[in-house]
Formats: structure tokens, sequence, C-alpha cells
């Protein structure tokens, strides 16, 4: 069955401390992987996504996410939390004409 | 106007109530669809529209009826809900059908409460 997994319900750092959040993914075909950002009271934007190519894939904000395809892996990862960055973070798989499959998202609190 | 716009932001309703919830989209996107967020579960598709015309019903219960009268405009017609049906209700928009197609721009919600 097609799913996706985020182990981290919640994540609790410290401002300039880096951070990774962790994605596993089940899906038949090679997948198309994306994480999106939900502020308090927002709707989800996307950060990033991967389709093919490089593994390593940039994002907005200073996000990286390295898809690793032997471990069915796509984390997403900071390499200095600002407060700002506290928020809900989803990660969802997909392929061609497929609709996404979210994730149940990993909270992010960040302390000062 | 940038994006996706949903409105009510927030809305009560009882049981007997009928209401709706409004998605309008400046993108000049083809297709629209409505998520159901609730406290932790993923992200529920409920509902997809393509150039206006539904292409996806995920087993939605009857009291949620869409509306789709042209590209830019999404409803979700509420009547008869119950208090399990509070949650958060995304609409978002995509280029095309697909994820192919990329990315999916969502509306800030309209957080529903039955009382």
């Amino acid at each position: 069955a097609q799913s996706v997994t985020q182990p981290d319900i919640h994540i609790t750092v410290s401002e300039g401390a880096s951070l990774e959040l962790r994605c596993n993914y089940s899906y038949g075909a090679t997948p198309y992987l994306f994480w999106y950002v939900q502020s308090p009271g927002q709707g989800l934007q996307l950060l990033l996504k991967y389709f093919s190519g490089d593994t390593l894939v940039q994002g907005i904000k200073g996000f990286e996410a390295e898809f690793k395809r032997s471990q069915s892996s796509f984390n997403l990862r900071k390499p200095s939390v600002h407060w700002s960055d506290a928020a809900e973070y989803f990660c969802a798989v997909g392929a061609n004409t497929d609709k996404l499959i979210f994730g149940t998202g990993t909270r992010l609190q960040v302390f000062p | 106007e940038t994006g996706v716009t949903q409105t009510p932001r927030h809305l009560v309703m009882g049981m007997t109530n009928k209401k709706s919830l409004k998605c309008e989209q400046h993108l000049g996107h083809n297709a629209m669809y409505w998520y159901k967020q609730s406290a932790k579960k993923p992200l529920e598709l409920m509902f997809v529209y393509s150039l206006e015309e539904r292409v996806e019903n995920n087993s939605v219960p009857s009291r949620f009826s869409p509306e789709c009268p042209n590209s830019s405009h999404l409803f979700l017609h509420l009547h008869t809900l119950q208090p399990e049906d509070s949650a958060l209700y995304l609409c978002a928009s995509s280029q095309d059908l697909g994820t192919a197609t990329g990315e999916l721009f969502f509306g800030e919600g309209s957080r529903l409460t039955v009382l």
C-alpha cells in the first residue's frame, strides 16, 4: 500500500540548532516527493520537491532535503533553525497523474 | 488578490444548519481540490475538480456537496453535519491534475465547528 510515515509527531529545537525531520514512504513507482509547511492559522506552502536528478534538493527558507532510494526516505534538513520556522511540516508523495499522499505531519517548536 | 482565498475563515454551525464554504483562486489554474484536515490525521482528499468537472469523490458523505461553477470558484455546501465533521477545510489548486504538474497552492482554510 502507498503510504507516507513521519515518525516524529513533535520536535523541539533551540534557535540556531540544526534540524532534521524524517519522512519514509512506501510507493510502487518512482515517486515524486514534496515537503510542505503550515504556519499557525495558514494553509500549506511548498518548501521543496523532488522529481528526478540530483537527490539533494534545495528549497525556500534555507531548507534542503535528500532523496535516498535505498532507504525510501526523503528527510528535510536545515543547518540553523530560526524562531520563525516553528510550524507543522508535511511530507507528501505521488507520481504522474496520481493524487498526493500526505503524512500526518511533524510539529516543530523552536526555543529562543 | 493573490493565490487562493477561502471564506469564511471560521464557521460555527448547528447540526441542522445549512452553510457553504467558498474558495476562489486567482492563479489561472485548471484543477481545484477540497481537503479535510483533522488533528493527528493525514490530510484527507475530499473532492477534485478539473476544468469544472468533478473527477474524484473519495467516499465523502452526502452531507458535503461540492460545486464548481467556473474554474476560479469552488464551493462546499454543508448540511446536517455531525460533530465529527469539525475540522479545518482546505481548498487548493494546481495548474492541472496530477502530481507531475507540481505544486498545490493552498488557501488558509475554513475552521468549522459543528455543535
